[in-house]
């Protein structure tokens, strides 16, 4: 029940093209889902955030959509760039936790040129 | 500049050997972790601490161990205890605000010799 589960795990796109990264969970408990985006050997940075009262937030040209009744959310990044090329995790945090976070397995992201 | 520094960036352990990661941060966040990272998997919670003189074990304690004397500070020891230790270690810490965002260290690199 604690699990987030990221699909896919690999993703190639075209520059301009647009990247869908998918997550589900099973605990209704969790309440922040924050995506972190990670470059070869550097630590993940958080990317967005979303909470589960809210159906879409979008920062440039990144969004996240929220089914809370399907539980399950995603990352769309609209006109992808090869800068883009990087590992992007979700992740779910239960208030009742403080502020450990659940992280998806993690979906390798290139933008071809 | 604010921020979390980790030492070193490569370190090298021997056979039997106990080796400690540097984890340091200037946010004032009250909550820090360490995360185990290994090729193309998600991120795993070694440890985590919500305030100073306490801790608790994450989902994959065995082997490490830790000490929080300082609000600044947060080192991980790897003992000889760990048989697999070959990864990449992250620290991250959180403001005590609602949200609890995490932020994330550059990371340590640890090779077995």
């Amino acid at each position: 029940q604690q699990q987030v589960k990221q699909s896919p795990q690999s993703l190639i796109v075209q520059k301009g093209g647009i990247s869908i990264i998918n997550c589900a969970y099973e605990n209704t408990a969790f309440d922040y889902f924050p995506w972190y985006q990670q470059f070869p050997g550097k630590g993940p940075a958080l990317l967005i955030a979303i909470r589960p009262d809210v159906s879409e937030k979008k920062e440039g040209r990144f969004t996240i959509s929220f089914n809370k009744s399907a539980k399950q959310f995603s990352l769309h990044i609209m006109d992808s760039q090869p800068g883009d090329s990087a590992t992007y995790f979700c992740a779910a945090r239960m208030e009742t936790s403080g502020s450990r976070l659940t992280f998806g397995e993690g979906t390798q992201l290139t933008v071809n040129p | 500049d604010g921020g979390i520094t980790q030492s070193p960036k490569y370190l090298f352990r021997k056979e039997g050997q106990n080796v400690t990661l540097s984890c340091e941060q200037n946010l004032n966040h009250d909550a820090m972790y360490w995360y185990r990272q290994d090729p193309g998997q998600g991120l795993r919670l070694i440890y985590y601490s919500q305030i100073v003189n306490d801790f608790q074990k994450g989902d994959i304690a065995e082997g490490y161990s830790v000490s929080r004397e300082k609000k600044e500070s947060f080192p991980l020891t790897v003992t000889s205890a760990q048989k697999n230790p070959t990864a990449f270690y992250l620290c991250a810490s959180s403001t005590g605000t609602y949200l609890k965002t995490q932020y994330f260290g550059p990371g340590t690199r640890l090779l077995v010799l």
